[in-house]
């Protein structure tokens, strides 16, 4: 059984640029939240999507977008690219929006330059 | 506002017993996650605390208090592999169920 898979693993982008990351969710989960995680900080919500749709949105511009797909997969991606953005990207899977325990993935670390 | 707090840092001595502390402020409470996280990797879960009391599941448990907005995580007879980072996460309903972190702690586990 599979658990979450981001992909890539790594990635470096110059400013300005777009990037999409890529989520696969653990085996019967149908629900996946994003998160950012800067070096010595703790993950910071992004947004959440449950039958293809954003549910819940955190504190980040509209740069940030995503989608999810009918296999309950997911994608992030990020327009005009800032150095700030640089950061470990948190895919985690769980089963319905209930706040029920949620699975992570490796993470894409992505470097702006 | 939603807000978590917990030390930034701690260090013990394998074998020992250390207690990490978080509070949190949110409405909506739903539970409270812990999870660890070794550097680069990513975080796995630990325990969910719904109600009031203790959890516990083997070397460690995890305790609740809704009406002071804390918890503790419990981790007994430390290993050199305990060290890592431990994220106190809280999840909260806002027109649907979020779940936020906090900064984490950092254990340093020492001979």
């Amino acid at each position: 059984d599979a658990g979450v898979t981001q992909s890539p693993t790594h990635l470096i982008k110059t400013r300005g640029q777009q990037v999409t990351l890529r989520c696969s969710p653990k085996s019967g989960h149908d629900t996946v939240s994003w998160y950012q995680q800067a070096l010595g900080q703790g993950p910071q919500f992004i947004f959440q999507y449950y039958e293809e749709e954003e549910r819940q949105r955190g504190n980040f511009p509209d740069r940030f977008s995503g989608h999810q797909f009918p296999n309950y997969s997911s994608e992030l991606n990020v327009n005009a690219l800032l150095l700030g953005d640089s950061a470990l990207y948190l895919c985690a899977s769980s089963l319905g929006t209930g706040g029920t325990e949620a699975f992570f993935g490796q993470g894409t670390r992505l470097t702006v330059v | 506002g939603q807000n978590i707090d917990q030390p930034t840092e701690m260090t013990a001595t394998e074998g020992a017993i250390v207690q990490i502390n978080c509070t949190y402020q949110t409405s909506g409470f739903n539970g409270l996650f812990w999870y660890q996280q070794h550097a680069g990797e990513a975080p796995t879960f630990l325990s969910y605390n719904v109600l009031d009391g203790l959890e516990e599941k083997g070397r460690f448990s995890s305790f609740l208090s809704r009406s002071k907005g804390y918890s503790y995580l419990l981790l007994k007879e430390l290993q050199m592999k305990d060290s890592a980072s431990y994220l106190c996460a809280v999840s909260f309903q806002a027109g649907g169920f979020k779940t936020i972190f906090g900064a984490g702690t950092r254990l340093f586990v020492k001979a």
